[in-house]
């Protein structure tokens, strides 16, 4: 079974900050890992996706994640944050297992500050 | 190309009624899964469908189904509404490397 935790239910930076959002993952077989976001009432986007290729994954809007199998981790980062950026985040794993199940984290609500 | 249309947007309905939420993917996908938002259980997996054909299940009662089309459209039922139920409901339409692609979703809430 495959699992994410998410460390940080907020998260709160200046505009033109660092942005770095954790993502921690359990998986028995190697994982596929993504990173969402989410407006208020929008559905999910998908920033960018690890699928065993590069570790570093360049994302859209200027997020990028590595992947670093040895801590499990798959954080999010984003070198100078805007205001809008501000929304939650979701990271989920699933495995290539022939059908389509993403298991989610919590979220972590990114609030960016003039 | 279109995206994922989830319709309708916004679903009140009262406790002991049944609802159905429908779910257009993007052309060409035949793998529709279905997803339940709540504040306090976050987002969890209802279920997925490929070729009209369920394949995999989330840990919900009975009173949530869901059924795909040969167009690959899909609806979800929720039969004897709880006021639980409330909740955001997303559609993710699949495509073959695993990449998950959501529409707006159907906010229900149930009074």
């Amino acid at each position: 079974a495959q699992s994410v935790t998410q460390l940080g239910s907020h998260v709160s930076v200046s505009e033109g900050a660092l942005v770095l959002l954790r993502c921690n993952y359990s998986s028995s077989v190697p994982p596929y890992l993504f990173w969402y976001v989410q407006y208020p009432n929008q559905g999910l986007q998908l920033l960018l996706k690890y699928t065993s290729a590069a570790t570093l994954v360049k994302g859209i809007n200027g997020f990028e994640a590595e992947f670093k199998k040895s801590e499990t981790s798959f954080h999010l980062t984003k070198p100078s944050a805007h205001m809008s950026d501000a929304a939650e985040y979701f990271c989920a794993v699933t495995t290539n297992t022939g059908f389509q199940k993403l298991v989610f984290g919590t979220g972590t609500r990114l609030l960016v500050s003039p | 190309k279109a995206g994922v249309t989830q319709t309708p947007r916004y679903l009140i309905k009262t406790r002991g009624q049944q609802v159905t939420l429908s779910c257009s993917p993007i052309s060409g996908h035949r793998s529709v899964s279905w997803y339940q938002q709540t504040p306090g259980q976050g987002l969890q997996f209802l279920f997925e469908y490929f070729s009209e054909t369920q394949r995999n299940k989330g840990n919900f009662p009975g009173r949530f189904s869901g059924r795909q089309f040969s167009n690959s459209r899909s609806e979800m039922n929720v039969s004897t509404l709880e006021l639980g139920d409330s909740a955001l409901y997303l559609c993710a339409s699949n495509g073959e490397n695993t990449e998950a692609f959501f529409g707006q979703g159907t906010r229900l809430t149930v009074v």
